[in-house]
């Protein structure tokens, strides 16, 4: 039973438009909620994270919103830039910490 | 800035064969944990440890074991490998446990079992 879900195994934007990540849940639990980056051949590195009591949280050209009542959770990245190309996680926060399991995204120049 | 460093960074076992793969961090974190990665499922955890000495199952442990004896190492066990066990094997460390403080990972093992 998946108790994150990342339901768009991929997703391609083009440079300088928005990227809109998307991601489930069905632990009411969760306190925090993170956003991972991955590159081929390299671990995942901490981007973005938000408490359970925030609906939006921003950092530069990344902003997370959560909406609590859907269980949703979406990472938007605007502009886009080809260096944003990664495998993007996100990530719940209760007793353990619980992934999704990822989408590529692919930012065309 | 080394961070968490994991090694090896390759392997390739024959079903049946043991190794240890270790983890090493300079950030003096309490926190320890071992995923692994699987195409479509995202990282699963296999054990961590909550400091030195300590140890405990996560989501998917059968077929490993762990060991924490220094603070800044935690080694990863597969006593017997299995076909089962091929994966992407990446180690994380974190200073206050989970909430959000982020972990750091190291930049994996990819571990092939024939």
């Amino acid at each position: 039973d998946q108790q994150v879900k990342q339901n768009s195994p991929s997703l391609s934007v083009q440079e300088g438009r928005i990227s809109i990540l998307n991601c489930d849940y069905t632990n009411s639990m969760f306190d925090y909620f993170l956003w991972y980056k991955k590159y081929p051949a390299e671990g995942p590195t901490f981007l973005i994270s938000i408490s359970s009591i925030k609906d939006k949280n921003e950092d530069g050209r990344f902003t997370v919103f959560l909406n609590k009542s859907a269980k949703h959770l979406s990472l938007h990245i605007v502009p886009s830039q080809p260096g944003d190309s990664a495998v993007y996680f996100c990530a719940a926060s209760g007793d353990k910490l619980v992934f999704g399991a990822g989408t590529i995204l692919r930012v065309k120049s | 800035n080394a961070g968490v460093t994991q090694t090896p960074k390759f392997r390739v076992l024959k079903t049946g064969q043991s190794m240890t793969l270790l983890c090493a961090q300079d950030m003096n974190h309490e926190y320890m944990y071992w995923y692994r990665q699987d195409p479509g499922m995202g990282l699963r955890l296999i054990h961590y440890s909550v400091g030195e000495g300590t140890t405990a199952k996560g989501e998917v442990p059968d077929g490993y074991n762990v060991s924490r004896l220094k603070k800044q190492n935690f080694l990863l066990g597969l006593e017997s490998a299995a076909p089962s066990q091929t994966s992407v094997y990446f180690c994380a460390s974190t200073s206050q446990g989970i909430g959000n403080q982020p972990q750091h990972f190291g930049d994996g093992t990819r571990l092939s079992i024939l």
